[in-house]
């Protein structure tokens, strides 16, 4: 499968701070990221659809304030916790559509992101 | 009512064992099912996908959608202890569209 990689893989930051957390894919350009969220024990949640050169789709929910998406090339995505809270801790994960995919419905995920604030 | 319900478990078995895995979903447009495995503190990867209703078997993985149900299963044969992990169920509506997730079952498979 294609490669998707994200930076940093942990980071502890003080409440209040800002964190940008970068997703990459290696393999092919991609002009479809997605952002979800993951907290212990729960499913995926889907909080954004990047897309290269717009702006990106925010799920109900989701104040697009506080994460900042930005779809800077097609081959990276950054989202930005801006005055990040305890309660925004969780396991940030990205993934990757590729494009003409047809018949074939797959997304290519990253290894995640663990964000602790303290 | 959750687009997708899935068992969290846990779920233990005997090395050997077969492991069945199951989803229920509400929405009767998803047409595309996928089965991924996670493992701890790791992103998601693509074990299996089906598009409509039928059966698609991969090795010791079987993957089974009862559209009419709104029903899912991923059948696992012969575990084994590098099969515990976390597995996700996912739809969609169509390609490029966003996928609903379980909230994933636990499974540990015991030597």
């Amino acid at each position: 499968g294609a490669v998707v990689s994200q930076h940093p893989s942990w980071v502890i930051c003080k409440s209040g701070t800002s964190v940008k957390i970068e997703c990459r894919s290696l393999d092919f350009q991609a002009t479809t990221m997605f952002w979800y969220r993951q907290f212990p024990k729960q499913s995926l949640m889907l909080m954004a659809t990047s897309n290269e050169g717009s702006k990106a789709t925010y799920e109900q929910g989701v104040e697009k304030d506080k994460f900042l998406i930005n779809h800077a090339s097609l081959t990276l995505s950054t989202l930005t916790v801006t005055s990040a809270h305890p309660e925004d801790s969780s396991f940030y994960i990205c993934s990757v559509a590729p494009p003409g995919q047809g018949a074939i419905n797959e997304q290519f995920f990253g290894p995640g992101t663990r964000l602790t604030v303290l | 009512q959750k687009e997708v319900e899935q068992d969290p478990g846990p779920l233990s078995v005997p090395e050997g064992a077969i492991v069945s895995l199951n989803c229920t979903y509400s929405n009767s447009a998803f047409q595309y099912f996928m089965w991924y495995r996670q493992y701890s503190r790791k992103g998601p990867e693509l074990l299996m996908y089906t598009y409509s209703s039928g059966n698609k078997e991969d090795g010791r993985f079987t993957a089974q959608v009862d559209k009419s149900s709104k029903y899912i299963s991923l059948f696992i044969r012969d575990s084994q202890p590098s099969d515990s992990a976390t597995y996700l169920c996912a739809m969609s509506v169509n390609t490029g569209n966003q996928f609903y997730f379980g909230t994933g079952t636990s499974l540990t498979v015991i030597p």
